[in-house]
């Protein structure tokens, strides 16, 4: 069982407010490292997939950066609104278990008018 | 569009009672993946299916059993149901390529399953 860590567990901000949560993970045998954005009663839906050290992704306010050396991920969203309150979920992939996601609990972001 | 569909959307068991859960997608995905989630304890993967015609354990087997059935669907089987299995099952995939870990998963919209 890898110790894949989401840190803040949960956040809670105001609306306009930049926010960002970090994935922390082990750097041994990486392969890839995935973001998925999880809003309540529904399903997991994907945000990036990041497998290059330095990699920077980006989609409308939400971004992410990559470091593989030191193990650690962090997503970035700038002026946040509403509808970004969800569950964002970190997942990385190693060589050595065959590929598979290993997910990390989360970061609950709640973001109030 | 379809993607991932799960069937289905609600169960309730008893204790000892099997049951198959299942799942297909339309997106010609080569890997599939079958995961539970549980208060606290994040997604954990159950089993999955690289490829047509493999499946391999992940972290959380016992007390399951997987088949691929094509490259379509990929069902997951509770033979004798139990209260530690109450949770609730997402199905995944991804692909079209071989190895598609850098590909995003594609989820369905869940299994609620209780087990009195």
């Amino acid at each position: 069982i890898l110790n894949v860590e989401q840190s803040p567990q949960s956040l809670h901000v105001q609306e306009g407010d930049s926010t960002n949560f970090t994935c922390s993970f082990p750097s041994s045998n990486f392969y890839a490292l995935h973001w998925y954005r999880w809003e309540t009663a529904k399903s997991p839906e994907a945000l990036f997939v990041m497998t290059l050290n330095g990699d920077e992704k980006k989609k409308g306010r939400i971004s992410a950066t990559l470091n593989t050396k030191e193990g650690y991920s962090y997503l970035y969203i700038k002026g946040s609104q509403p509808e970004d309150s969800a569950t964002y979920l970190c997942a990385p992939a190693y060589s050595n278990s065959g590929y598979a996601l290993n997910f990390g609990k989360g970061t609950s972001l709640l973001v109030t008018p | 569009n379809a993607g991932v569909t799960q069937t289905p959307k609600f169960q309730v068991l008893k204790t000892g009672q099997s049951m198959t859960l299942q799942c297909a997608q339309d997106m010609n995905h080569n890997s599939m993946y079958w995961y539970r989630q549980d208060p606290g304890m994040g997604l954990r993967l159950i089993y999955y299916s690289a490829s047509e015609g493999t499946t391999d354990k992940g972290e959380v087997p016992n007390g399951y059993n997987v088949s691929r059935l094509n490259k379509r669907e990929f069902s997951l089987r509770l033979e004798s149901a139990a209260p530690s299995q109450t949770s609730v099952y997402f199905c995944a995939s991804s692909g079209p390529y071989l190895a598609s870990s850098n590909q995003p998963q594609h989820f369905g919209d869940g299994t609620r399953l209780s087990i009195l």
